[in-house]
């Protein structure tokens, strides 16, 4: 099976341009998750979406950022306009309702510079 | 508030030998869950093992094993065996179940196996 899928891998760019992450949870998983992981933070959790629909944007950092999740196989992140602060690598996980732990399954994340 | 306190910055175990890794969580909830995630230097996040707060059990899977002393709110995970492939990043986290569905990561521990 598929496990969650990221794209692009790495992505550099420049501050003030718009950057578009891209998410394809595991099928059939109602949960989706958007995380960031830097040295000075650790990971954090961004936003999350059950069945699609934003349930907690808390760990958002600010309007520069959004997220969307149109259909059950595919969510973005956008950052417009992007900052150098903004460099980390983002993670998307998914999970299924009612399985074992709630464990969450993590795609390979997205490197993102911004310079 | 929830946190999770990882103390071991790094630990250096020989190939075959047991390694204990450290894990402390505080939170005033009674259910919660714990989680254990490998990230090797690829970057991904591997789903490694999960306790719930009324497993009476210690969980188990393959050469993972959670150390769950509830008292204590310590959950440490013990890999037997060490291998070569098990060098890594290893981060705790804590699930508070019936108040979100947000995992708290704790600030990892680099593990380093060597010949």
């Amino acid at each position: 099976d598929a496990g969650v899928i990221q794209s692009p891998r790495h992505e550099v760019t420049e501050m003030g341009q718009e950057v578009t992450l891209r998410c394809k949870p595991i099928s059939g998983h109602d949960y989706l998750f958007w995380y960031r992981q830097t040295m000075m933070r650790g990971l954090e959790l961004l936003i999350y979406f059950n069945n699609n629909v934003p349930i907690d944007d808390s760990g958002m950092p600010e309007d520069r950022f959004s997220a969307k999740m149109p259909n059950a196989s595919f969510s973005t992140l956008k950052i417009q306009p992007s900052e150098p602060r903004d460099s980390a690598v983002y993670f998307c996980a998914s999970r299924l309702t009612g399985t074992g732990g709630y464990e969450q399954y993590f795609g390979p994340g997205t490197r993102l510079t911004v310079t | 508030a929830q946190k999770i306190t990882q103390t071991q910055p790094g630990m250096f175990v020989q190939e075959k030998e047991a390694v204990t890794l450290d894990c402390t969580y505080d939170t005033s909830d009674q259910s919660y869950g714990l989680f254990w995630y490998k990230q090797p230097s690829s970057g991904e996040m591997i789903f490694l093992i999960y306790q719930g707060s009324y497993d009476e059990q210690n969980a188990t899977e393959g050469r993972y094993s959670l150390n769950f002393q509830k008292a204590r709110k310590s959950a440490n995970l013990v890999i037997s065996a060490s291998q070569l492939g098990d060098s890594a990043m290893y981060f705790c986290a804590m699930r508070v179940i019936y108040n979100t569905d947000k995992l708290i990561f704790g600030t990892g521990t680099r593990l380093q196996v060597f010949p």
